[in-house]
């Protein structure tokens, strides 16, 4: 099946810090989310994003499909960033996500 | 509110018996999924289902069964033969199939 691939797997940066997360995948997709699980356990689709650069406040994702990758930014970082950063991409249309094992993100104040 | 519901947030199960999760959308939605969750791990999918009366196995359904009788609702029941339930589990729905997808706020089993 598809690798789903995120790194870094640990992240830990002080508020007002800007990131990067990576997202890399082993096969073409029609598909590609981003999610954000807090530590409560509850996920928060970010972007619905198979291609191309989509902002929403201080968050914003680039997907390029021919090269398999996509990233998540996160600007001026915020406390409540805190928590599981998840990729998960769909390779047959019909089918399911399947996810990555996320970035885990720690912002101090 | 429009939503995903789960229940019982926390449930406990003894060896050897059945025991069966709920969920509830009223978002319309058509395609909802099971995933499960350990610590540290990613979502590994259990089974999923785009339409009434039909689902497909995931990656890791055994011990695992469903039903979907109904458009808003998919239970799934981990029964005796899934010899390692604990994990957090997660419930979704999308609009049609691997659409945006939205979350429950999930169930943590626990053996004991």
């Amino acid at each position: 099946g598809i690798q789903v691939e995120q790194s870094p797997p640990d992240l830990i940066l002080q508020e007002g810090a800007n990131s990067t997360l990576r997202c890399n995948f082993s096969d073409s997709v029609n598909n590609l989310q981003w999610f954000h699980q807090n530590p409560w356990g509850q996920l928060i689709n970010l972007f619905y994003i198979p291609s191309g650069t989509k902002q929403n406040g201080r968050l914003s994702a680039t997907t390029v499909a021919t090269e398999r990758y996509s990233l998540l930014y996160i600007s001026s970082s915020q406390t409540t960033d805190s928590g599981v950063y998840f990729c998960a991409v769909e390779v047959d249309s019909g089918y399911a996500l399947n996810f990555g094992k996320g970035t885990s993100l720690l912002v101090t104040p | 509110d429009g939503g995903i519901t789960q229940s019982p947030k926390y449930l406990f199960r003894k060896e050897g018996q059945n025991v069966t999760l709920s969920c509830e959308q009223n978002l319309n939605h058509d395609a909802m999924y099971w995933y499960r969750q350990d610590p540290g791990q990613g979502l590994r999918l259990i089974y999923y289902s785009q339409i009434v009366n039909d689902f497909q196995k995931g990656d890791i359904a055994e011990g695992y069964s469903v039903s979907r009788e109904k458009k808003e609702s998919f239970p799934l029941t981990v029964t005796s033969a899934q010899k390692n339930p604990t994990a957090f589990y997660l419930c979704a729905s999308s609009n049609r199939a691997a659409e945006k997808l939205f979350f429950g706020s999930g169930t943590q089993l626990s053996v004991l």
